[in-house]
């Protein structure tokens, strides 16, 4: 069965400090990929989607996330966060087998 | 403009029992699709509505079952309800698919 899997579960940072956060998945056909956040008190939102063409992909708030088929992978990156970025992150794959799969999430905690 | 409304936001319910949960989408949205989020998880998909009909389904028994109606909400019912029904439910409206999925805030079943 497909999966999805973000290793890390809480993030902790510093303001200004590079971001990482790890997705991969476990389906070799045709996928649409994903991120989406959850700021607290507010309801999930799309941060940006891969669906062919460049693989690297830009979304809002400087957010940007790299899709390396070879590597199952499709990681959201930032060069520098801030306090207000503090939210749970999430990845979701979409294939026509298995529909739409959400990993667990990345809580991102940010120190002022 | 409203986003996508669910209600209640909050349910208690006993083993057994029978739940309806109700979800109106953005408006413009003719796509519906409902999710369950246990805690500490990401969203799983149940199933979707399009055109008044069951498009897309997850990986859940028929106790689950939906409906939308010719204004594009929808309802999730659950029957037959077990402990671990419990989780908060999550509806997102789409214009197509999984595109772009906006969400609800949810309503929190506790299954006693």
């Amino acid at each position: 069965a497909q999966s999805v899997s973000q290793h890390n579960h809480h993030v902790i940072l510093s303001e200004a400090a590079s971001l990482e956060l790890g997705c991969n998945y476990s389906y070799g056909g045709t996928v649409n990929l994903f991120w989406y956040v959850q700021y607290p008190g507010q309801h999930l939102q799309l941060l940006l989607k891969y669906f062919s063409g460049d693989p690297l992909v830009k979304g809002i708030k400087g957010f940007e996330a790299e899709f390396i088929k070879s590597k199952f992978s499709f990681n959201l990156r930032k060069p520098s966060v801030q306090w207000s970025d503090t939210a749970e992150y999430f990845c979701a794959v979409y294939s026509s087998a298995s529909k739409i799969i959400f990993g667990s999430g990345t809580r991102l905690s940010i120190r002022p | 403009d409203a986003g996508v409304t669910q209600s209640p936001t909050h349910l208690i319910k006993t083993r057994g029992q029978q739940v309806t949960l109700r979800c109106s989408p953005k408006s413009g949205h003719d796509t519906v699709s409902w999710y369950q989020q246990a805690l500490g998880q990401g969203p799983q998909f149940i199933f979707q509505y399009y055109e008044e009909e069951e498009r897309q389904r997850g990986n859940f028994p028929d106790r689950f079952s939906g409906h939308q109606f010719p204004n594009y909400s929808s309802e999730l019912n659950v029957n037959a309800l077990l402990l671990g029904d419990s989780a908060l439910y999550l509806c997102a409206s789409s214009v197509r698919d999984f595109e772009k999925l906006f969400f609800g805030s949810g309503t929190q079943l506790s299954v006693l």
